[in-house]
């Protein structure tokens, strides 16, 4: 069936530096979710991209989604301690599927 | 508060022993979900449903049950609850199901025995 990889599985970053997490579909997606997970709590959502090559800002997350409709990635600049969490992409092209996610750490 | 509630919210339970979830949205959401979530493995759903008496089988259905009668609320059935499911589970709802915002519940952290 159709499957959502999600990389990189763990990312340790220090305070103050980027990050990206990539959302990587085998068929063309409808539209994409993306969730964030504290540890401890559960998903929230983010922001859903629709359209080809589609780029939102919410401060410092930017989210892309592929001209091809299969990827989708959420870039955080200037990390903080605040972004500590799993984040998740989610498709529902014909059933919900999530990507297994990227746990972000924050060293300060 | 808009908000989807679980219950109970932690539970150990022994294999065998007949158990229930329960999920309650106050939102009017048509759409409604379980998922279970295990390191490693990401979000799987369990079950859906698109609206009241109307359920279909997510990708990791087997060992649990589901039933819709209200709309606001989708309890999760173990009828012989096993080992291999223990795990978090978080229900979860929206507005109109696919390529919608979905809200999700607290949480609950399951330990059969």
């Amino acid at each position: 069936g159709q499957q959502v990889m999600q990389i990189p599985q763990y990312q340790h970053v220090q305070e103050g530096e980027d990050f990206t997490t990539y959302c990587n579909s085998s068929t063309t997606l409808s539209n994409i979710q993306w969730y964030k997970q504290r540890p401890g709590g559960h998903p929230v959502f983010l922001i859903q991209l629709v359209k080809s090559g589609e780029v939102k800002k919410q401060k410092r997350l930017t989210f892309q989604f592929g001209e091809a409709k299969k990827n989708s990635s959420l870039h955080i600049t200037a990390t903080q301690t605040t972004d500590v969490g799993t984040y998740f992409c989610d498709s529902n092209t014909g059933k919900l599927i999530f990507g297994q996610g990227t746990t972000l750490q924050v060293k300060p | 508060e808009a908000q989807v509630t679980q219950n109970p919210r932690y539970l150990i339970t022994v294999t065998g022993k007949k158990l229930t979830v329960t999920c309650s949205q106050n939102m009017n959401h048509e759409y409604m979900s379980w998922y279970r979530q295990d390191p490693g493995l990401g979000l799987r759903q369990i079950y859906y449903s698109m609206n009241v008496e109307v359920t279909d089988k997510g990708d990791v259905p087997e060992g649990y049950k589901v039933s819709r009668k209200e709309k606001r609320n989708f309890p999760l059935i173990l009828e012989s609850p096993s080992p291999n499911q223990t795990s978090l589970y978080f229900c979860a709802s929206s507005i109109g199901g696919l390529g919608n915002e979905q809200f999700f519940g607290p949480g609950t952290r399951l330990t059969v025995l």
